[in-house]
């Protein structure tokens, strides 16, 4: 079974200063989607980012930009120029790649980011 | 655009008694994905739906049952409510089952007394 493992339970990073969020992952499968989900207070799940196991470039959206290491089964969260609205639990999620009826998000523990003014 | 729909957003529901949660997806989305988040935990995969059928199923105790409609929507069957079902109830729709992204509903709050 796969598993997503967030081990820095709190981040703090000042405002305009940039922060990384760890996440490891654990698959026997070749191929599937890696996301980074924000949850502000509203509690809202709002997709950050997403990238497939079988692009070697790593995905950037604007402030965000992931490092992917594919055999370490890494991909950690970078955050450039945070911004108090960044402020956040952070949720890695892994889905399976092929179709069929597992398709699932298996989600990590989360990361609690706060941003210092 | 439009997004996916929950009702209702907030429910408080006593001991025993039974809930119904409802989901509307994005226009066009045919597959309907339940998740069950507890206070300080991370999202929990209940059971989805692809064309009106389930395609697969997590941790959904015996007690609840869903099942999706002609016109995609769902609805999330609680009976015989426990305390620890107090949680936020996420929806998420797809279109088709190997869509990239699930879209996540607000989600609704289910307060067990």
């Amino acid at each position: 079974a796969q598993t997503v493992t967030q081990s820095q339970p709190e981040m703090s990073v000042q405002e305009a200063e940039t922060v990384t969020l760890s996440c490891t992952y654990d698959t026997s499968e070749s191929d599937y989607y890696l996301f980074w989900y924000k949850q502000p207070p509203s509690r809202q799940m709002i997709l950050v980012i997403r990238q497939e196991a079988y692009k070697q470039q790593n995905a950037t959206e604007n402030r965000f930009s992931v490092n992917f290491q594919k055999a370490a089964k890494s991909f950690s969260l970078k955050i450039s120029d945070s911004q108090l609205g960044d402020a956040a639990m952070y949720f890695c999620a892994y889905r399976s790649a092929y179709g069929g009826a597992t398709n699932k998000l298996i989600f990590g523990t989360g990361t609690l980011l706060a941003v210092q003014p | 655009a439009a997004g996916v729909i929950q009702s209702p957003r907030h429910l408080i529901k006593e001991k025993r008694e039974t809930a119904t949660l409802k989901c509307y997806p994005i226009p066009r989305h045919d597959t309907v994905y339940w998740y069950q988040q507890g206070p300080g935990q991370d999202p929990q995969f209940l059971i989805s739906f692809y064309e009106k059928m389930q395609s697969d199923k997590g941790s959904i105790p015996d007690r609840f049952s869903a099942q999706q409609f002609s016109d995609y929507h769902s609805e999330l069957n609680m009976s015989s409510l426990e305390l620890g079902d107090s949680a936020l109830y996420f929806c998420a729709s797809s279109l088709g089952l190997a869509a990239e992204t699930q879209y996540f509903g607000p989600g609704t709050r289910l307060l067990v007394l």
